[in-house]
């Protein structure tokens, strides 16, 4: 495997259930971000982790949950989701946050799980 | 507040026939743009990174240039096979967010 990688590619939930995304990078980076991308709307950004420690928790409602329990794998546990929760997940990893050397802090993106819950 | 706006919304291209898709921001600081390709049902493919104004970089049939308030992604005598959603987002100061527009979907007929 290379690069980043999801799965599930798609996921279809009922409103009770609880289910986990899964993504994991074989880059050796240490920068992991969730974004959640709705059709008509740019991607928004949900979380990041940085060697494995929480950095952003962008105002997401608890029914997610993110867990990173090492710098390859990062986590997005969900439960009593809502309709409009709908939408494709993304995964993205970069080397570094910010702030180091130029070009360390692309990030380069997984396929997506598509969610649906009905 | 950062802002990114893409356009024009959706291009439809006959093979062969060049274009270029804009990017227009306004960002305190620019640290680098970012040019993303994505197919549907898939994730965005990095592309370009341009850190200062005057840049140029090329991929195949794709330059993308910078200038202080809009980037251009030039697409020449395009094929079929670059039809995808182009997307553009910036990143400011140290702040390793990135700001997306929402995209041009580019669509090349044979």
């Amino acid at each position: 495997e290379t690069g980043v990688t999801q799965t599930p590619r798609h996921l279809v939930m009922g409103m009770t259930n609880k289910k986990s995304l899964k993504c994991e990078q074989h880059l050796g980076h240490n920068a992991m971000y969730w974004y959640k991308q709705s059709a008509k709307k740019p991607l928004e950004l949900m979380f990041v982790y940085s060697l494995e420690e929480r950095v952003e928790n962008n105002s997401v409602p608890s029914r997610f949950s993110p867990e990173c329990p090492n710098s390859s794998h990062l986590f997005l546990h969900l439960h009593t989701l809502q309709p409009e929760d709908s939408a494709l997940y993304l995964c993205a990893s970069s080397q570094d946050l910010a702030g180091s050397r130029l070009g360390t802090d692309t990030q380069y993106f997984g396929p997506g799980t598509r969610l649906t819950v009905l | 507040e950062d802002q990114v706006t893409q356009s024009p919304e959706a291009l439809r291209l006959q093979e062969g026939e060049s274009s270029s898709l804009n990017c227009s921001y306004t960002v305190s600081g620019l640290r680098g743009l970012f040019w993303y390709r994505q197919d549907p049902g898939k994730g965005p493919e990095f592309l370009f990174t341009l850190y200062s104004a005057g840049e140029e970089k090329e991929k195949e049939r794709l330059k993308a240039t910078l200038t202080k308030k809009e980037s251009f992604l030039h697409i020449t005598a395009p094929k079929p096979e670059d039809s995808a959603t182009y997307l553009c987002a910036v990143q400011a100061g140290s702040n390793y967010k990135l700001t997306f527009g929402k995209g041009t979907l580019l669509t090349v007929n044979p």
